[in-house]
């Protein structure tokens, strides 16, 4: 079973687009991160979020805790975007575990 | 700062043979995370560290060895290796419980 759900698994998108990925978890959580890992394997922390939205730069997180579910949106993409996006959330009651999603891979074409 | 390091950057191992993956963090970071990366699988925790001296096992901890003498380091070691372990492995290490963590460059492992 799949504690961490991650859609869509690829997406291309136009230079300037608003970009979407989605992440649902089934368990309970203390905190859900978003990563990325760029082309060459390197993986950088994101965000870190317990509730509510966080902002930096053209990236946007939100979570809503009742519904289990995540966003990370990417306004005005740029080529320098594509990268695989991954959520992974910190359950509750497993010490310092943490569930990953399968990553969203994202491409922005010039 | 160097953040978190990790050598070797590649190795190809036979079967059978063992060896040690180096991990250093430089931020004065307690807790430390050794994850392996397959294709098309998220990341699998192996072990982790709370600090130095303390280690506990992650969801896939079979095959690998871990210890943590000092805040620094958080070598995995491998005593057997078998193909099932080819993978990428990451380092991680974060300040607080659960908090963002800061992940080494990897290291690729092929075993034939």
């Amino acid at each position: 079973k799949n504690e961490v759900e991650q859609s869509p698994q690829n997406l291309t998108a136009q230079e300037g687009e608003f970009i979407t990925i989605n992440c649902s978890y089934s368990v309970g959580i203390s905190a859900l991160h978003w990563l990325q890992q760029h082309p060459g394997g390197g993986i950088v922390s994101l965000f870190m979020l317990s509730s509510g939205k966080k902002k930096h730069g053209r990236l946007i997180a939100t979570i809503n805790i009742q519904e289990k579910h995540s966003s990370l949106h990417i306004t005005a993409s740029h080529p320098r975007d594509s990268a695989v996006y991954i959520c992974a959330v910190s359950p509750v009651n497993t010490g310092n575990q943490f569930y990953f999603g399968t990553g969203t891979s994202l491409t922005v074409i010039p | 700062n160097a953040g978190v390091t990790q050598t070797p950057k590649f190795r190809i191992l036979k079967i059978g043979q063992s060896m040690t993956l180096q991990c250093t963090q430089d931020m004065n970071h307690n807790y430390m995370y050794w994850y392996r990366q397959d294709p098309g699988m998220g990341l699998k925790l192996i072990y982790y560290s709370v600090g130095a001296g303390i280690t506990d096992k992650g969801e896939v901890p079979n095959g690998y060895n871990v210890s943590r003498s000092t805040t620094e380091d958080f070598p995995l070691r491998l005593e057997l290796a078998a193909p099932s372990q080819t993978s990428v492995y990451f380092c991680a290490s974060s300040y607080f419980l659960r908090g963002a963590q800061y992940f080494g460059p990897g290291t690729r492992l092929l075993v034939l």
